[in-house]
């Protein structure tokens, strides 16, 4: 049962480019997204959020884009920096009924320098 | 800055014994989860509690799990028998409010291992 998924296991990029992280969804009930960031022997850690309502959420070097026809969002990292590192999750969640955090199976980022 | 807090950060137990998992949630916050990941899998979701009852909760969530709020600050997970499937990273989170901000703050989580 994929609901939220994350297709590309991994990603390497330069120190100073644009970092994008992808994932799809299939249950069209989901109308709010969120991305967290997860290093190792640590919990999940909130980075930028988006609602059905709105395509694009900026904070800082992080941007959120939602393709809701598509069922598609993506993570924009820009500039990319070392300390990016670490596995990235997309998790979806139906508002209305639901508080639950539907997770994606993660994508992990290498920033090289 | 507040955070999610718990303990242990390691628990290894015997199958068919029984655990606690104790999460301190942020202070002002109204609504705890408890999530898991076993090695390699994605983050599952398994027990939402809000207003000293569960909310939602998921198929993994069977008879062997239980939440509580004992007192104004902790929150528990007990599994009364465990089985060697239940070996995983547990992670707790609360959020504020279900209006307008969704987001929910997770703790650095217990890793447990049933041998």
């Amino acid at each position: 049962d994929q609901q939220v998924k994350q297709n590309s296991p991994s990603l390497s990029v330069q120190e100073g480019r644009i970092s994008i992280l992808n994932c799809d969804y299939t249950n069209s009930m989901f109308d709010y997204f969120l991305w967290y960031k997860k290093y190792p022997a640590e919990g999940p850690t909130f980075l930028i959020s988006i609602s059905s309502i709105k395509d694009k959420n900026e904070d800082g070097r992080f941007t959120v884009f939602l393709n809701k026809s598509a069922k598609h969002l993506s993570l924009h990292i820009v500039p990319s920096q070392p300390g990016d590192s670490a596995v990235y999750f997309c998790a979806a969640l139906n508002t209305g009924t639901a508080s639950k955090l539907t997770f994606g199976t993660g994508t992990r980022l290498q920033v090289t320098l | 800055e507040p955070e999610v807090t718990q303990t242990p950060s390691h628990q290894v137990t015997q199958m068919g014994q029984e655990v606690i998992l104790r999460c301190v949630p942020i202070s002002n916050h109204l609504y705890f989860y408890w999530y898991r990941q076993i090695l390699g899998q994605k983050v599952e979701f398994l027990v939402s509690f809000y207003n000293n009852e569960i909310s939602e909760k998921s198929e993994i969530f069977d008879d062997q799990f239980s939440v509580e709020r004992p007192d104004g600050s902790n929150f528990t997970l007990k599994i009364r028998s465990t089985k060697l499937e239940d070996s995983a990273m547990y992670f707790c989170a609360s959020s504020e409010t279900l209006a307008v901000n969704y987001e929910q703050y997770f703790g650095p989580g217990t890793r447990l291992t049933v041998t």
